[in-house]
């Protein structure tokens, strides 16, 4: 079955600054990879996701990037702010296969003002 | 996206007793999924629950232990049963976008700690 690994555990950055998470996977059949944000307390709640017909897809200060080849995507957050302090799931599935996600380890993402 | 209404949000029970847990979405949907996250841990899916059919449940995962119901298309339970201290984790179920099933929408989460 489909592994995913993500990088790093944990992050802190500066306001301001950016963050970037890096996920691989395992299974060549998997093209579709969204990205969860779940804050302290709350439901996981989807950010953003690709598809692997594209290489990259970006939502205001909020990008992913997918290589094929290498079998890895990422999440890029840009100028970041408070509230985005959260941990942040990336996962993997087929896209019209059998709609199961398999979800990395998760990244606990902490905005220092 | 859909509206998920999970219950209980959370609970506190003792070892050897069961727990049921409820989700009910304001759609028909054909697949619910049912998810442990254990404390700081990612989520691991329990099983797919379908209307009509038995659950399809995933490795390291029994129905003897996560009994599971889908009686129509907009309500599912999970029962977490002869519980454990090891059990203590939270419970999320999940349905996917009518129109695009890899996209799931998640319910609040129940909190469940056994003593």
């Amino acid at each position: 079955g489909e592994n995913v690994e993500q990088h790093p555990s944990t992050l802190s950055v500066q306001e301001g600054d950016s963050a970037v998470i890096k996920c691989t996977y395992s299974d060549s059949a998997s093209n579709y990879f969204p990205w969860y944000k779940q804050e302290l307390g709350k439901r996981p709640q989807l950010i953003i996701d690709i598809r692997s017909n594209v290489g990259e897809k970006k939502d205001q200060r909020i990008a992913v990037t997918l290589n094929k080849t290498a079998k890895h995507f990422s999440l890029h957050i840009t100028e970041t702010q408070p509230e985005d302090s959260a941990v942040y799931f990336c996962a993997a599935s087929i896209w019209f296969g059998n709609e199961k996600l398999t979800f990395g380890t998760g990244t606990r993402l902490t905005i220092i003002p | 996206s859909a509206v998920i209404s999970q219950k209980p949000s959370r609970d506190i029970c003792q070892r050897g007793t069961s727990l049921t847990i409820q989700c009910q979405v304001d759609s028909q949907v054909t697949m619910m999924f049912w998810y442990r996250q254990q404390p700081g841990q990612s989520l691991t899916l329990i099983a797919t629950a379908n209307q009509g059919s038995e659950a399809t449940y995933e490795s390291g995962f029994v129905i003897d232990k996560f009994p599971i119901s889908r009686p129509n298309l907009t309500f599912s339970t999970l029962t977490v049963s002869n519980m454990s201290p090891e059990d203590s984790s939270i419970y999320l179920c999940s349905v996917p976008h009518p129109l695009a099933k890899n996209i799931q929408y998640f319910g609040a989460g129940t909190r469940l700690s056994v003593l």
